[in-house]
């Protein structure tokens, strides 16, 4: 059974800090890894999709990160903003049904 | 292009009853999955559908269904509600169930069982 961690759980970082949210999965047999952005009360805002054979995706200041062998991604926050502050979930997808990580609770202060 | 549809967006019910949800997904997808998101578990998969297909279900009881229309919007039903079914739902849709497309998430339907 799949199943996704993420650490922290939450983190608190003054506004302009660089930052690295983690993520790693049990089974690496996955078709793609997916990070979302969760603003309260809100759905899932797609940020970047890694499919099984990259490496690396980038998307302005994000920059997110697969390693299938040891079952592990990270999220690249530069110069971070206050409008980053949101829930931020990572989610594996394979055969249709994507498993996802608790979040990463990020508050960036002014 | 309009984005992921869900209707309605809060919904209050007592136990024992029963309700739909609606999902609309992105003009031209034709998959769409559905989640649960609740404080204690997170986000679990509840089904996929494609091509007006269930593909994947994942461990609900059995008064959680769905269905998919020809249009592809999706319909979401829980009968015989309980109070842990309170919880967000989720509706994804994407382009086609290939490995390469992202999933496109609504805005989700609060449902609070009193």
């Amino acid at each position: 059974k799949q199943e996704v961690t993420q650490i922290p759980a939450a983190l608190s970082v003054p506004e302009g800090e660089n930052l690295v949210l983690n993520c790693s999965f049990t089974d690496s047999a996955i078709y793609n890894l997916q990070w979302f952005r969760q603003d309260p009360g809100k759905g899932l805002t797609s940020l970047l999709l890694i499919q099984s054979s990259q490496r690396e995706q980038t998307s302005g200041r994000l920059n997110a990160s697969l390693d299938k062998s040891s079952g592990r991604s990270t999220l690249y926050i530069a110069a971070s903003q206050p409008g980053d502050s949101a829930t931020y979930l990572c989610a594996v997808h394979r055969a249709g049904k994507s498993t996802f990580g608790d979040g990463t609770t990020l508050t960036v202060k002014p | 292009k309009a984005g992921v549809t869900q209707t309605p967006r809060y919904l209050i019910k007592t136990r024992g009853q029963q309700v739909t949800l609606s999902c609309s997904p992105i003009s031209g997808h034709r998959s769409v999955s559905w989640y649960q998101q609740t404080p204690g578990q997170g986000l679990q998969f509840l089904f996929e559908y494609f091509s007006e297909t269930q593909r994947n279900k994942g461990n609900f009881p059995g008064r959680f269904s769905g269905r998919q229309f020809s249009n592809s919007r999706s319909e979401m039903n829980v009968s015989t509600l309980e109070l842990g079914d309170s919880a967000l739902y989720l509706c994804a849709s994407s382009l086609d169930n290939r490995s390469n497309q992202p999933q496109h998430f609504g805005d989700g339907t609060r449902l609070s069982i009193l």
